[in-house]
């Protein structure tokens, strides 16, 4: 099965430019975020979405955008991109119903390096 | 807020060393917790969850127990092997943060053949 899609997995890219990564599941999960993984911080809740047609800013959502047209798909944009962005970004889903105790599915994490 | 703070790494111990990785947390009345491990070049997957007082999280040879009255959630194990080496990272998911997940720092460990 596989799970949570993302894409690309390593990326590097001139300041300034726009990039969009992907994030696509097959689990029907209704709850979907994006996290950046940076040395000694851990993982920081970038934006996130409950359910299709909704999102939500999470800990650091400056500088980014995201989507949810559908259950399945939950892009993550970067319009102008600044090397303080360079990081590992990993897309999870879960089944959460507004309750505790659901576990995050992640995906195999993007690479992105500003330069 | 809500908040993770587990110990810093990194941690080396040598084969079937007995393993304490120490999580605290900060929240408003009671979250659920989890551990998340991450192998090299993978994404994070779940360890273990304990989501009420006193229950006890375990999968692998790995334990953790939800210690409300010292609000921690320590991962433990008797008989650590090289395939253990990895990032574990404690974690939380409670009301007061609308169940959204909060991660520790992670802590980085290397086990020894």
């Amino acid at each position: 099965t596989a799970g949570i899609t993302q894409a690309p997995t390593s990326q590097i890219l001139a300041a300034g430019r726009s990039m969009t990564l992907r994030c696509t599941q097959d689990m029907r999960h209704n709850a979907m975020y994006w996290y950046r993984q940076d040395l000694g911080l851990g993982l920081r809740l970038i934006h996130y979405s409950n359910t299709a047609g909704t999102t939500g800013k999470g800990e650091v959502p400056d500088g980014y955008s995201v989507s949810r047209a559908n259950t399945d798909d939950f892009p993550l944009t970067l319009a102008s991109a600044v090397p303080s962005q360079t990081s590992v970004y990993f897309c999870a889903s879960s089944d959460q119903d507004r309750g505790p105790g659901g576990e995050l599915f992640f995906g195999e994490g993007s690479r992105l390096t500003v330069l | 807020g809500d908040s993770v703070t587990q110990m810093e790494g990194p941690v080396t111990l040598s084969e079937e060393a007995f393993l304490t990785i120490n999580c605290t947390y900060t929240a408003t009345g009671y979250p659920s917790l989890f551990w998340y491990v991450q192998y090299p070049g993978e994404g994070l997957q779940l360890l273990l969850k304990a989501t009420k007082a006193d229950d006890k999280g375990s999968n692998k040879g790995f334990e953790a127990t939800y210690r409300k009255e010292t609000t921690s959630f320590h991962l433990e194990k008797g008989s650590v092997q090289v395939s253990d080496s990895a990032v574990y990272f404690c974690a939380l998911s409670g009301r007061t943060g609308g169940f959204k997940t909060i991660f520790g720092a992670g802590t980085r460990l290397f086990v020894k053949a």
